[in-house]
């Protein structure tokens, strides 16, 4: 079976720095995206791995490890806007469709 | 550009009834995608248009649900007889490409339709 893992919520200061980290294991692997959605919208694109390593986008920035089966994705200077669910999806290269985690809520204090 | 656009946002029927769902994807994306989730759960994929053909079909839950693409633009997807456990909301989502491992790929969602049935 296809098994994705993230933590479920994680809180964290305006103005910090949060990792949230998201481990897979599934019978092909084509890619890794990260989403952020914000209650009752849609899921918004935040990055796509590949290749492993860093990814830098802004205040975002993704890790893939394809042998380790782990990606993370970094937020900095968070705001309070930040607070939103993350979910981590892979893009199976037999059929392309996403599988997904079950999203980790981020909770931003002021 | 505009982008994914669904229709309705909610719907809300008994059970029996049917209920018929709309997306509108990105123009000039070929790639269109229906996913679920249900109360509690994760997002669940339910199949994936190539233009007007169904290139994968294998998460549809059961026969109850139809999708189409004729013409290759918008998407439909008719759920006929509606059930308790089909209530969740349901995302569309489109792309340029599928396998090319770019960019491209990338998978821009709707904002759902929250199908609740009673």
């Amino acid at each position: 079976g296809q098994n994705i893992d993230q933590p479920t919520e994680m809180t964290a200061t305006e103005g910090a720095i949060v990792q949230i980290n998201c481990t897979y294991q599934t019978s092909g692997f084509n890619g890794l995206f990260w989403y952020q959605q914000h209650a009752g919208e849609a899921p918004t694109f935040l990055s796509y791995n590949v290749l492993d390593g860093l990814e830098e986008k802004g205040r975002f920035s993704s890790f893939l490890s394809r042998s380790k089966g782990y990606s993370y994705l970094l937020l900095k200077e968070l705001q309070m806007k930040d607070s939103a669910s993350y979910l981590c999806a892979v893009k199976m290269d037999s059929n392309y469709q996403l599988i997904w985690g079950a999203g980790t809520k981020l909770i931003i204090k002021p | 550009e505009a982008g994914v656009t669904q229709f309705p946002s909610h719907s809300v029927i008994e059970k029996g009834q049917t209920v018929t769902l709309r997306c509108d994807p990105i123009s000039g994306h070929d790639n269109l995608y229906w996913y679920r989730r249900v109360m509690g759960k994760e997002i669940k994929f339910l199949l994936h248009f190539v233009k007007e053909s169904k290139q994968d079909e294998s998460g549809m839950p059961n026969n109850r649900f139809l999708a189409e693409r004729t013409g290759g633009t918008y998407s439909t997807l008719k759920v006929q007889p509606a059930e308790l456990e089909d209530s969740g909301v349901y995302f569309c989502a489109s792309s340029l490409t599928s396998g090319r491992r770019t960019r491209a790929d990338t998978q821009y969602f709707g904002p759902g339709t929250r199908l609740t049935v009673l």
